[in-house]
């Protein structure tokens, strides 16, 4: 079944490291994108792919890096320079760029915790 | 930054209420509007999406409208059943480069 796959569910890190957390797709969709949701708050765009080898920052992108060499993924890095690290994090598809209309399909989340 | 409000924050209901909440967004420059339903321990799951002023869709016991001249959408659930229970999301499409969630509405249906 074509779907979004984030791996791990569950993640720890120790303060100063740098953690990536992996999102594939196999829906040969060309945007991705990456959300943080903490208690109580929404989701919030942290950064977005329409198309491979190109990305751009959503609304909290500081301490954060990612990369888009291939379609399917899109692995999002939490560097030692993010000072509140611990929240859900969400992956999260789409068809293409300028395609209204479409909804985004989601994984089922990676959970952060700073040890 | 575009600023997408959802309320109530949360709500309490008995099983089989009817209930309504509420997503406001920028009335200017819209393109199209998100639901979403979130239940624990699951993906945020797409409900509708609407796009022209005065759209209504319905799926099963919920339905949604839409004014995009003043800037809202509403989502109702008739018959609450305990398995209504979720967060729902409303999202601005951005003019399909991206998505502007709101925080959020919080059901609960009580048997």
């Amino acid at each position: 079944d074509g779907g979004i796959t984030q791996s791990p569910k569950y993640l720890f890190r120790k303060e100063g490291q740098n953690v990536t957390l992996s999102c594939e797709q196999n829906l040969n969709h060309d945007a991705m994108y990456w959300y943080r949701q903490d208690p109580g708050q929404g989701l919030r765009l942290i950064y977005y792919s329409q198309i491979v080898n190109d990305f751009q920052k959503g609304d909290i992108a500081e301490g954060y890096s990612v990369s888009r060499e291939k379609k399917e993924s899109f692995p999002l890095t939490v560097t030692s320079a993010q000072k509140n690290p611990t929240a859900f994090y969400l992956c999260a598809s789409s068809i293409g760029p300028g395609q209204h209309n479409q909804p985004q399909h989601f994984g089922d989340g990676t959970r952060l915790s700073i040890l | 930054i575009l600023n997408v409000e959802q309320s109530p924050q949360s709500l309490h209901v008995q099983e089989g209420d009817s209930t309504n909440f509420t997503c406001s967004f920028p009335s200017s420059n819209f393109y199209a509007l998100h639901w979403y339903r979130w239940e624990t321990a699951k993906s945020p799951e797409a409900l509708f999406v609407m796009t022209l002023n005065g759209d209504e869709k319905k799926k099963g016991r919920i339905s949604a409208t839409l004014n995009t001249k003043e800037g809202y959408s509403y989502l109702y659930i008739k018959g609450s059943q305990p398995e209504d229970s979720a967060t729902y999301l409303c999202a601005f499409d951005n003019y399909g480069q991206n998505f502007v969630f709101g925080p959020g509405t919080r059901l609960s249906v009580l048997p």
